[in-house]
């Protein structure tokens, strides 16, 4: 099972902000990532956080961390169709071993 | 340039049986990773190689699984005695070193089904 703890489902509207939750245990994590990964693909990373960084911004990707309640979130702004997939939060232990969440599998409507 | 490759990117074995699956990471890349995800779930570490050592082989189920990587390059993950519940996609990945924010670099792959 996984420390890493994501919401399973999200569903938005093309054009959208869509915003998706991670919860994590390790404190001492000196890195958190979010990897995409979309049918019959690797995982992609797509962004991280150095735990002493309240927010990350990336064009449409904004990445907020609170650290004080170990919650991290991922904003995708202006949602497309291309961005349909598996969302996964993950944290490094060790720094080199990732725990990964379950995955949040974001659908984007028309 | 080439990402990373492994190969076969599906195997079908039965179960008892002995396979092999294989990694090829980046060129120049010194750290090694291997993970297991299991339908509907993240990928789970298993084993994670600093040039051609083990540095961490904590992630293994157990001892029928094995992983090595002679020349510091191409690693190979062994399973023997393959049993229902190892089908999963194994995934490799690589970074130029190791340490906070050397980012790993997955590879596609390997769904492997034992019947």
């Amino acid at each position: 099972g996984e420390d890493v703890e994501q919401s399973l489902f999200l569903s938005v509207r093309e054009g959208d902000s869509s915003v998706i939750n991670c919860t994590y245990t390790d404190s001492s994590s000196t890195y958190l990532y979010w990897y995409k990964q979309e049918p019959g693909a690797g995982l992609q990373l797509l962004t991280y956080i150095f735990s002493n960084m309240d927010m990350k911004q990336d064009q449409r990707l904004t990445v907020l961390l609170n650290k004080k309640d170990k919650h991290l979130s991922l904003r995708i702004a202006d949602t497309q169709t291309g961005d349909s997939a598996i969302y996964f939060c993950a944290e490094s232990m060790n720094d080199y071993k990732l725990s990964f969440g379950a995955g949040t599998t974001v659908t984007v409507r028309a | 340039g080439a990402g990373v490759s492994q190969t076969p990117s599906n195997k079908v074995t039965e179960k008892g049986k002995y396979v092999e699956l294989r990694c090829d990471p980046i060129s120049g890349h010194t750290a090694l990773y291997w993970y297991r995800q299991s339908l509907g779930q993240g990928p789970e570490f298993l084993i994670y190689f600093q040039g051609t050592g083990a540095a961490d082989d904590s992630g293994l189920p157990n001892d029928r699984f094995f992983a090595v990587r002679p020349e510091g390059s191409v690693s190979t993950l062994k399973i023997q005695r393959t049993e229902r519940g190892d089908s999963a996609v194994y995934l490799c990945a690589s970074s130029l070193a190791s340490g906070g924010g050397d980012t790993q670099y997955f590879g596609p792959g390997t769904r492997l089904t034992v019947l």
